[in-house]
């Protein structure tokens, strides 16, 4: 079966401050990964997709990138991050169309 | 542009009601809807996930329906319990299976 997972669960870190979170994907093969972030008391903002290694689609301009060195690992990361970049993030995959979503547990970021 | 829109906001019922979540869009050209519950600080858990050419899928207590000629969407909850406590959002897919468009959430609160 298949299974996701996102470290860390959750992260304080200072404004400036690098980011790196990361999220793997087993028992799939090629799937379509991708970056949400959901502030308080608001939706879910898709921020970056890809559908294969080296290949990232932002949806969002913002302080953060995303890279997919591996066919099931995907990075979310800053350089330096703002006080904006606090939220929740979650990764999620799907295979192919009409195969519905599948979400990691989040990770719990907030920038001080 | 796909908008998706979940009423109520919130909904407080006593324990052992059935109960509807209804979730609307504007672009009826979809892939699937996908339901998904989401408890606090946690990441979404897939419910259901309806096709474009299904009308309802069940599991257990629930049982999702979908009208794409009206845009909405119903999830109903049998026999609700306190365990059912959580926000429940539906997502649309259209556009390409990248697009996927959740809305906002209703948060579901079950007193025993």
């Amino acid at each position: 079966s298949q299974t996701i997972h996102q470290w860390p669960a959750t992260l304080v870190q200072p404004v400036g401050s690098p980011l790196s979170l990361e999220c793997t994907v087993e028992g799939t093969s090629n799937p379509n990964l991708y970056w949400y972030r959901q502030a308080a008391g608001r939706g879910l903002q898709l921020l970056f997709y890809s559908v294969g290694i080296g290949q990232i689609s932002s949806e969002v301009p913002q302080n953060l990138s995303a890279s997919r060195p591996q066919d099931r690992q995907f990075i979310l990361s800053s350089k330096k991050l703002l006080l904006s970049d606090s939220g929740f993030y979650l990764c999620a995959w799907d295979r192919e169309a009409n195969y519905g979503y599948t979400f990691g547990s989040g990770t719990r970021l907030t920038v001080v | 542009k796909q908008e998706v829109t979940q009423i109520p906001a919130a909904l407080s019922v006593p324990e052992g009601e059935n109960l509807v979540l209804n979730c609307s869009f504007t672009d009826s050209a979809i892939y699937n809807l996908q339901w998904f519950r989401q408890d606090p600080g946690k990441g979404l858990t897939s419910l259901l996930l309806i096709q474009s050419s299904q009308r309802e899928q069940t599991s257990g207590r629930l049982n999702a329906s979908l009208d794409k000629s009206s845009g909405r969407s119903t999830l109903y909850i049998a026999a609700s319990q306190p365990g059912d406590s959580a926000t429940y959002l539906c997502a649309v897919s259209s556009g390409g299976y990248q697009k996927v468009t959740f809305g906002t959430g209703t948060k579901l609160q079950v007193i025993p």
